[in-house]
Order: structure tokens, then C-alpha cells, then sequence
């Protein structure tokens, strides 16, 4: 059973670019969390979604930034227009349900780094 | 809103020295918490969780006790090896408030020397 799956692994844009990241969740798993790890930060959540369906984007910045997670292929995190201080790691998680104490599984993360 | 505070680091250690990296919350009704551990340029792996108080969470001689009175989940590992240099995150989720994503505290750096 093949982990989460995140690409690309780096990606490297300049201001004003768009960077789209990929996220394909474990087999079963229908549940995508997105979050962002800052430098020498913890990890802060972004967007939470379910297929087709976005369930709290309580955490993504109100612009430039959106997600989906169609009913066919990866769940995708896009930034629009990025600036510096976009550069930051991104991680996925999936998990099977939403459970109490059900636990996430996480992708190696992409690392954006806008120039 | 719920939160987890967690020791800072860098913690340096001889190997085969006592671990602990304390770890606290402030969460409404009953989180679940969580240990996860980061490895240089990797990402997060489950290390251990607890779902309710009093349980203890263990793995790979890491271990720790979900303590509602003192709202804690302190890491302890009675003997650190080189290996077990890393990041370590503390992290809680809570259905009744977050609604299930994780909330993170900034982690703790460990370095084992041999």
C-alpha cells in the first residue's frame, strides 16, 4: 500500500508565478488535509476536503490561494500569483475517516521556494 | 482556540541519556494527542497517540501518557540513540472544536551526539 504521494517534491517559481502542488492521498483514504510548515515553524493547517467537496478552509489565506480534490485524480493545492513569502514546505495528510484519534498520514511534502 | 504548547529547543543530548520534551495543551472537551516525528528534509511520521486520558501512548521505546488533570503528553525515551535525532512535533485534534485537523506546536529539535 503505497504512502501519500505528494509532486513535484521541489518546485521553484518566481513572484508572480503560479505553483500548483499535487497531492494523491493512500489507497482508501478520502479524507485531504493540506498544511504549511513555515521555517523553524510547526505546521499550520490550511484546508480540509473530502472528494469533490471542501470541508474547512478555515486555515487558507483569502486570496491567491485555493484547493480541490476532484472525484478523479490527486487532490491540488494552487497558489496564484505567488510571493516570497509563499516559500514554505507544503504537506498532505489523508485519512481513511474522520474519527476521534483516527491518525494522518503524511506525504514528503513539497518544498516552494519563490524567488 | 485549542493549542499545544511544546518545550523549545534545540535539545542536545549524549546517546543513551534520558529524554523528555514536554508538551501541554488547551483544548474543550476530549482531544486526541498526538507525537509525530520529522527527519531532516522528510515529512511527518506517527510516532505514538492517545485518544483518552490516562492512556499511554509507546513506540520504539518512545512513550507517553495523555494526563487530563495537568493537560500534558510529555515524551520520554529512557535511552536516546543517534538515530533518534530529529524534529519532534506534539499535536492534538479535537472533533468537538477543529474539527479533526491537526493543531501543531512548533516542535522541538533533538540532537544525539555519540
Amino acid at each position: 500500500n503505497a504512502g501519500v504521494m505528494q509532486n513535484p517534491r521541489h518546485l521553484v517559481r518566481r513572484r508572480g508565478q503560479e505553483a500548483r502542488l499535487r497531492c494523491s492521498p493512500m489507497k482508501g483514504h478520502s479524507h485531504v488535509y493540506w498544511y504549511r510548515q513555515l521555517p523553524e515553524e510547526g505546521l499550520k493547517f490550511m484546508v480540509y476536503l473530502q472528494k469533490e467537496n471542501i470541508i474547512d478552509e478555515s486555515g487558507m489565506p483569502k486570496e491567491r490561494f485555493s484547493a480541490e480534490f476532484p472525484k478523479e485524480g490527486p487532490s491540488i493545492l494552487r497558489i496564484q500569483q505567488v510571493v516570497r513569502g509563499d516559500s514554505a514546505a507544503y504537506f498532505c495528510a489523508s485519512s481513511p475517516e474522520q474519527l476521534t484519534g483516527e491518525t494522518q498520514y503524511f506525504g514528503p511534502g513539497t518544498r516552494l521556494l519563490v524567488l | 482556540g485549542d493549542s499545544v504548547t511544546q518545550m523549545e529547543g534545540p535539545v542536545t543530548l549524549s546517546e543513551e541519556a534520558f529524554l523528555t520534551i514536554n508538551c501541554t495543551y488547551t483544548a474543550t472537551g476530549y482531544p486526541s494527542l498526538f507525537w509525530y516525528v520529522q527527519y531532516p528534509g522528510e515529512g511527518l511520521q506517527l510516532l505514538l497517540k492517545a485518544t483518552k486520558a490516562d492512556d499511554k501512548g509507546s513506540n520504539k521505546g518512545f512513550e507517553a501518557t495523555y494526563r487530563k488533570e495537568t493537560t500534558s503528553f510529555h515524551l520520554e525515551k529512557g535511552s536516546v540513540q543517534v538515530s533518534d535525532s530529529a524534529v519532534y512535533f506534539c499535536a492534538l485534534s479535537n472533533y468537538g472544536g477543529s474539527q479533526g485537523n491537526l493543531i501543531f506546536g512548533k516542535g522541538t529539535k533533538l540532537s544525539v551526539k555519540p
